[in-house]
């Protein structure tokens, strides 16, 4: 099956621009997160969306960041204005189930990398 | 609230011997626990996965974890090393019970390097 699909591969930009990144789910998968990995760090969760809802955005820093997934299947995480602290590669996963269940099983799209300057 | 520790930030071993990547938890519930697998551009891989069956969890690729509840531990093995099971990998814990088990909390990440 198709795995998680994730663009673009790299992004750099320089600080205050704005930049957003895309992610398709596999298909049919109706709970998606978004992480950010920053160098040196394990993966944090940014936000999770149950079809085209949001479950949970206590991580996500709303001043600057903002995602939708409006028609429950692909979503966009963007940043405005982008500091240097963003850089960090953006991980996109999903899952099947509701996230209720502990036979969940997340699958991971390769990232995108951003490069704050 | 839910924390992992990984004590190693690299460990380095030759092909063919054991490999121990360990890991310590700390979680206010009945944890589900992880190991989770980064080969460099790629995305990441679960391992193997615990969530209050057989404390012994058999993984992919000969990897195995064992739940010590009394040590809080949930250490990573395998017998034998091979050249492409270098790569970085993760220790994780489910952050809420009963709701949403994807909501996870990484830790540091451990560097495996393999020598010939």
């Amino acid at each position: 099956e198709a795995g998680v699909a994730q663009s673009p591969r790299y992004k750099i930009i320089e600080k205050r621009q704005s930049v957003a990144f895309w992610c398709n789910p596999i298909s049919g998968h109706a709970t998606l997160y978004w992480y950010q990995q920053i160098l040196g760090q394990g993966p944090k969760l940014l936000i999770q969306f149950q079809n085209n809802g949001v479950v949970d955005d206590s991580q996500l820093p709303k001043d600057r960041f903002s995602a939708e997934r409006l028609k429950g299947v692909d979503s966009t995480l963007k940043i405005q204005p982008a500091k240097l602290e963003d850089s960090a590669v953006y991980l996109c996963a999903s899952s099947s189930q509701r996230g209720d269940r502990r036979d969940e099983k997340l699958f991971f799209g390769s990232g995108t990398q951003l490069s704050v300057l | 609230a839910q924390s992992v520790t990984q004590l190693d930030s690299h460990v380095s071993v030759s092909e063919g011997t054991p490999v121990l990547l360990r890991c310590n938890y700390s979680s206010s519930y009945s944890p589900s626990l992880f190991w989770y697998v980064q080969h460099p551009n790629k995305g990441l891989q679960l391992l193997l996965k615990y969530t209050s069956a057989a404390t012994l969890v058999k993984g992919i690729n000969g990897f195995e974890a064992e739940f010590k509840k009394s040590e809080t531990s949930f250490h990573l093995t395998k017998p034998s090393a091979h050249m492409s099971d270098a790569a970085e990998y993760f220790c994780v814990v489910s952050r809420i019970r009963g709701t949403s088990y994807g909501k996870l909390t990484f830790g540091q990440g451990t560097i495996l390097t393999v020598h010939p």
